[in-house]
Protein backbone atom coordinates (compact mmCIF):
# COMPACT_ATOMS: atom_id res chain seq x y z
CA UNK A 1 0.00 0.00 0.00
CA UNK A 2 1.23 3.47 0.28
CA UNK A 3 1.19 5.84 2.84
CA UNK A 4 2.64 9.35 4.07
CA UNK A 5 2.69 10.10 7.48
CA UNK A 6 3.21 13.73 8.80
CA UNK A 7 2.37 15.40 12.23
CA UNK A 8 -1.89 16.72 12.05
CA UNK A 9 -0.59 20.10 13.97
CA UNK A 10 2.92 22.00 15.47
CA UNK A 11 3.22 25.42 16.88
CA UNK A 12 6.20 27.70 17.22
CA UNK A 13 7.29 31.19 17.94
CA UNK A 14 7.92 34.12 15.66
CA UNK A 15 11.64 34.48 14.50
CA UNK A 16 12.19 30.21 15.94
CA UNK A 17 12.72 27.45 13.47
CA UNK A 18 10.42 24.45 12.63
CA UNK A 19 10.70 20.87 11.29
CA UNK A 20 7.99 19.60 9.76
CA UNK A 21 8.79 15.39 9.09
CA UNK A 22 7.43 13.28 7.05
CA UNK A 23 7.39 9.38 6.38
CA UNK A 24 6.71 7.58 3.45
CA UNK A 25 5.86 3.94 1.73
CA UNK A 26 4.96 3.86 -1.64
CA UNK A 27 5.23 1.85 -4.25
CA UNK A 28 8.41 3.47 -5.99
CA UNK A 29 9.68 6.33 -5.70
CA UNK A 30 10.17 9.60 -8.21
CA UNK A 31 10.52 12.77 -6.15
CA UNK A 32 8.99 13.85 -2.71
CA UNK A 33 7.29 17.91 -2.84
CA UNK A 34 6.85 20.29 0.01
CA UNK A 35 3.61 22.45 -0.64
CA UNK A 36 2.30 25.24 1.49
CA UNK A 37 -1.37 25.84 1.70
CA UNK A 38 -3.31 28.55 3.54
CA UNK A 39 -6.94 28.06 4.68
CA UNK A 40 -9.39 27.39 2.00
CA UNK A 41 -6.36 28.84 -0.83
CA UNK A 42 -4.73 26.57 -3.58
CA UNK A 43 -1.41 24.24 -2.58
CA UNK A 44 1.66 26.52 -3.55
CA UNK A 45 5.00 24.72 -4.19
CA UNK A 46 7.87 25.21 -1.79
CA UNK A 47 10.36 22.28 -2.68
CA UNK A 48 11.19 19.25 -4.76
CA UNK A 49 13.61 16.68 -3.64
CA UNK A 50 14.84 13.14 -5.97
CA UNK A 51 18.34 12.95 -4.64
CA UNK A 52 19.43 12.47 -0.98
CA UNK A 53 20.66 15.15 0.70
CA UNK A 54 19.40 19.07 1.78
CA UNK A 55 17.77 21.58 -0.77
CA UNK A 56 17.80 25.06 0.44
CA UNK A 57 15.66 27.37 -1.00
CA UNK A 58 16.19 30.83 1.25
CA UNK A 59 14.18 30.41 4.53
CA UNK A 60 12.78 26.88 3.46
CA UNK A 61 15.09 24.05 3.10
CA UNK A 62 13.85 20.07 2.69
CA UNK A 63 15.77 17.36 3.10
CA UNK A 64 15.48 13.95 1.95
CA UNK A 65 16.78 9.88 2.73
CA UNK A 66 15.43 8.07 0.20
CA UNK A 67 16.26 4.69 2.33
CA UNK A 68 14.90 5.50 5.60
CA UNK A 69 11.80 7.06 3.48
CA UNK A 70 11.90 10.27 5.39
CA UNK A 71 11.60 14.21 4.27
CA UNK A 72 11.51 16.94 6.69
CA UNK A 73 10.91 20.95 5.74
CA UNK A 74 12.94 23.33 7.73
CA UNK A 75 11.49 26.96 8.02
CA UNK A 76 14.19 29.14 9.60
CA UNK A 77 13.37 32.72 11.05
CA UNK A 78 9.39 31.93 11.21
CA UNK A 79 6.85 34.54 10.25
CA UNK A 80 3.33 35.28 11.26
CA UNK A 81 2.33 34.48 7.43
CA UNK A 82 3.69 31.05 7.96
CA UNK A 83 1.03 29.99 9.53
CA UNK A 84 -0.56 27.28 6.98
CA UNK A 85 -0.64 23.59 6.57
CA UNK A 86 2.28 22.31 4.73
CA UNK A 87 1.78 19.07 2.58
CA UNK A 88 4.46 16.47 1.49
CA UNK A 89 3.72 14.47 -1.30
CA UNK A 90 4.97 11.57 -3.21
CA UNK A 91 5.33 10.97 -6.94
CA UNK A 92 5.57 7.05 -7.27
CA UNK A 93 7.06 5.14 -10.50
CA UNK A 94 6.22 5.38 -13.95
CA UNK A 95 3.16 7.97 -13.00
CA UNK A 96 2.62 11.76 -12.68
CA UNK A 97 0.45 11.68 -9.92
CA UNK A 98 0.93 12.55 -6.13
CA UNK A 99 -0.04 11.56 -3.11
CA UNK A 100 -0.82 13.62 -0.35
CA UNK A 101 -0.38 13.48 3.21
CA UNK A 102 -2.76 14.88 5.44
CA UNK A 103 -1.03 17.60 6.09
CA UNK A 104 0.63 19.63 9.31
CA UNK A 105 -1.09 22.87 10.43
CA UNK A 106 1.95 25.24 11.41
CA UNK A 107 0.47 27.67 14.01
CA UNK A 108 3.10 30.66 14.65
CA UNK A 109 2.63 33.02 17.35
CA UNK A 110 4.17 36.11 18.48
CA UNK B 1 -0.92 33.63 -9.23
CA UNK B 2 0.11 29.99 -10.67
CA UNK B 3 -1.48 30.74 -14.12
CA UNK B 4 -4.00 28.14 -13.72
CA UNK B 5 -7.33 29.55 -13.92
CA UNK B 6 -10.51 27.50 -12.28
CA UNK B 7 -14.36 28.87 -12.35
CA UNK B 8 -16.82 28.73 -10.67
CA UNK B 9 -14.93 29.84 -7.36
CA UNK B 10 -18.00 28.92 -5.86
CA UNK B 11 -20.60 27.02 -6.80
CA UNK B 12 -24.39 25.59 -4.20
CA UNK B 13 -26.58 23.26 -5.19
CA UNK B 14 -29.11 20.58 -4.03
CA UNK B 15 -28.47 16.98 -4.18
CA UNK B 16 -29.40 15.11 -7.54
CA UNK B 17 -27.92 18.01 -9.38
CA UNK B 18 -25.11 18.24 -11.95
CA UNK B 19 -22.61 20.40 -11.84
CA UNK B 20 -19.18 21.33 -14.42
CA UNK B 21 -16.23 22.49 -12.69
CA UNK B 22 -13.78 24.20 -15.57
CA UNK B 23 -9.87 24.64 -15.54
CA UNK B 24 -7.63 26.34 -17.40
CA UNK B 25 -4.03 24.90 -17.21
CA UNK B 26 -0.85 27.34 -17.56
CA UNK B 27 0.09 28.20 -20.79
CA UNK B 28 2.02 25.47 -22.76
CA UNK B 29 1.36 22.87 -20.11
CA UNK B 30 -0.16 19.79 -21.58
CA UNK B 31 -1.00 17.52 -18.29
CA UNK B 32 -3.76 18.47 -16.20
CA UNK B 33 -5.15 17.09 -12.88
CA UNK B 34 -7.97 16.84 -10.60
CA UNK B 35 -7.97 16.94 -7.08
CA UNK B 36 -10.83 17.02 -4.23
CA UNK B 37 -10.24 18.35 -0.31
CA UNK B 38 -13.05 18.01 1.75
CA UNK B 39 -12.72 18.80 5.36
CA UNK B 40 -9.55 18.26 6.98
CA UNK B 41 -8.99 15.56 5.03
CA UNK B 42 -5.74 15.81 2.41
CA UNK B 43 -6.05 16.22 -1.65
CA UNK B 44 -7.35 12.98 -3.15
CA UNK B 45 -6.33 12.69 -6.75
CA UNK B 46 -9.02 11.87 -8.54
CA UNK B 47 -8.11 11.96 -12.50
CA UNK B 48 -5.30 13.02 -14.80
CA UNK B 49 -4.92 13.98 -18.70
CA UNK B 50 -2.31 15.06 -20.41
CA UNK B 51 -2.51 16.19 -24.01
CA UNK B 52 -6.60 15.49 -24.34
CA UNK B 53 -6.21 11.67 -23.13
CA UNK B 54 -6.43 10.44 -19.85
CA UNK B 55 -3.37 9.30 -18.22
CA UNK B 56 -4.31 7.76 -14.86
CA UNK B 57 -7.33 7.31 -12.39
CA UNK B 58 -7.73 7.93 -9.26
CA UNK B 59 -10.42 7.87 -6.55
CA UNK B 60 -12.76 8.84 -8.89
CA UNK B 61 -16.29 8.09 -8.10
CA UNK B 62 -18.58 6.79 -11.09
CA UNK B 63 -20.53 9.65 -11.01
CA UNK B 64 -17.75 11.97 -11.86
CA UNK B 65 -16.55 12.48 -14.97
CA UNK B 66 -13.79 14.44 -17.14
CA UNK B 67 -12.27 15.81 -20.31
CA UNK B 68 -9.86 17.28 -21.54
CA UNK B 69 -9.88 19.43 -24.94
CA UNK B 70 -8.31 20.33 -27.71
CA UNK B 71 -7.59 23.49 -26.12
CA UNK B 72 -6.11 21.76 -23.19
CA UNK B 73 -8.86 23.02 -20.95
CA UNK B 74 -10.32 20.42 -18.91
CA UNK B 75 -13.99 19.93 -17.25
CA UNK B 76 -15.18 17.60 -14.13
CA UNK B 77 -18.83 16.71 -14.28
CA UNK B 78 -20.35 15.60 -11.24
CA UNK B 79 -24.02 14.21 -11.61
CA UNK B 80 -26.06 13.18 -9.52
CA UNK B 81 -24.72 15.07 -6.25
CA UNK B 82 -24.89 13.98 -2.96
CA UNK B 83 -24.24 15.54 0.12
CA UNK B 84 -20.94 13.94 0.65
CA UNK B 85 -19.31 15.52 -2.44
CA UNK B 86 -19.23 19.33 -0.71
CA UNK B 87 -15.68 19.83 -0.70
CA UNK B 88 -12.50 22.16 -2.44
CA UNK B 89 -11.97 20.87 -6.11
CA UNK B 90 -8.58 21.96 -6.80
CA UNK B 91 -7.51 21.63 -10.67
CA UNK B 92 -3.33 21.23 -10.98
CA UNK B 93 -1.40 21.45 -14.89
CA UNK B 94 2.29 20.76 -15.26
CA UNK B 95 4.14 20.45 -18.18
CA UNK B 96 3.83 17.12 -18.85
CA UNK B 97 5.85 14.62 -21.31
CA UNK B 98 5.76 11.88 -23.42
CA UNK B 99 7.15 9.62 -20.63
CA UNK B 100 6.91 10.50 -16.57
CA UNK B 101 10.10 11.64 -15.04
CA UNK B 102 11.27 14.07 -12.22
CA UNK B 103 11.42 17.40 -11.95
CA UNK B 104 7.38 17.73 -13.48
CA UNK B 105 6.28 20.09 -10.85
CA UNK B 106 2.12 20.45 -10.34
CA UNK B 107 1.20 24.18 -10.35
CA UNK B 108 -2.52 24.42 -8.55
CA UNK B 109 -5.42 26.82 -9.27
CA UNK B 110 -7.40 28.38 -6.74
CA UNK B 111 -10.10 26.19 -6.45
CA UNK B 112 -13.94 25.53 -6.89
CA UNK B 113 -15.59 25.70 -3.41
CA UNK B 114 -18.97 22.89 -4.37
CA UNK B 115 -21.60 22.91 -1.11
CA UNK B 116 -24.36 20.31 -2.07
CA UNK B 117 -27.55 21.33 -0.17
Amino acid sequence: GQNIDQPTEMTATEGAIVQINCTYQTSGFNGLFWYQQHAGEAPTFLSYNVLDGLEEKGRFSSFLSRSKGYSYLLLKELQMKDSASYLCAVRGDNTDKLIFGTGTRLQVFP
Amino acid sequence: DSGVTQTPKHLITATGQRVTLRCSPRSGDLSVYWYQQSLDQGLQFLIQYYNGEERAKGNILERFSAQQFPDLHSELNLSPLELGDSALYFCASSAGRETSGPGDTQYFGPGTRLTVL
